[in-house]
């Protein structure tokens, strides 16, 4: 497709359960990007993909936090047993060339409520 | 390490010109820029590359200091719908892109 396509749009979780948020990059996007966006609007930046090989991870919370992307299959960032801080939008991005020189198109998020 | 961007706020009447900072303590490859209106997805206005070359929107206009590690977005005859949080976002050579904590433009009629 031709847009960064995320869902689901809004997702309410109670505190304890699990989040699972998807992404479908543009076709022959081979990065990907998964940022936390909080309510004082800072990027936090969680992990990228280069096709389906994690490229960065330094941003994930690893003990609740996972994210994979398969072939043939959006992207999805999992969330195990959701705090009340995890509350936040999710973007994903994907661009078609190495993150730093090229650029990126982000989808419309994911707001997940955890209360 | 985040960039930090200047001013946090900036008021407009339409038609007036600002001129928003971002620099960093780091050496840069690239320094991105992107609006983001409330309530939606970033949108991508500008990159600028180590080396000089740039690509982005006809009507923003942006420079990159490579040695001081600063970049400094124009925008010019502001119109109301360049209200928005601009931000600005540095790679360097850990490949990760840092944003910073934007600047709230709002352009009055």
């Amino acid at each position: 497709g031709e847009e960064v396509a995320q869902t689901p749009k809004h997702l309410v979780r109670g505190e304890g359960q699990k989040a699972k948020l998807y992404c479908a990059p543009i076709k022959g996007h081979s990065y990907v990007f998964w940022y936390q966006q909080v309510l004082k609007n800072e990027f936090k930046f969680l992990i990228s993909f280069q096709n389906e090989n994690v490229f960065d991870e330094t941003g994930m919370p690893k003990e609740r936090f996972s994210a994979k992307c398969l072939p043939n299959s959006p992207c999805s960032l999992e969330i195990q047993a959701t705090k009340l801080e995890d509350s936040a939008v999710y973007f994903c991005a994907s661009s078609q060339r190495v993150w730093w020189n090229t650029e990126a198109f982000f989808g419309q998020g994911t707001r997940l409520t955890v209360v | 390490q985040q960039p930090v961007q200047s001013p946090q706020a900036v008021i407009l009447r339409e038609g007036e010109d600002a001129v928003i900072n971002c620099s960093s303590s780091k050496a840069l490859y690239s320094v991105h820029w992107y609006r983001q209106k409330h309530g939606e997805a970033p949108v991508f206005l500008m990159i600028l590359l180590k080396g000089g070359e740039q690509k982005g929107h006809e009507k923003i206009s942006a420079s990159f200091n490579e040695k001081k590690q600063q970049s400094s977005l124009y925008l010019t005859a502001s119109q109301l719908s360049y209200s928005g949080t601009y931000f600005c976002g540095t790679g360097g050579s850990n490949y990760k892109l840092t944003f910073g904590k934007g600047t709230l433009l709002t352009v009055n009629p």
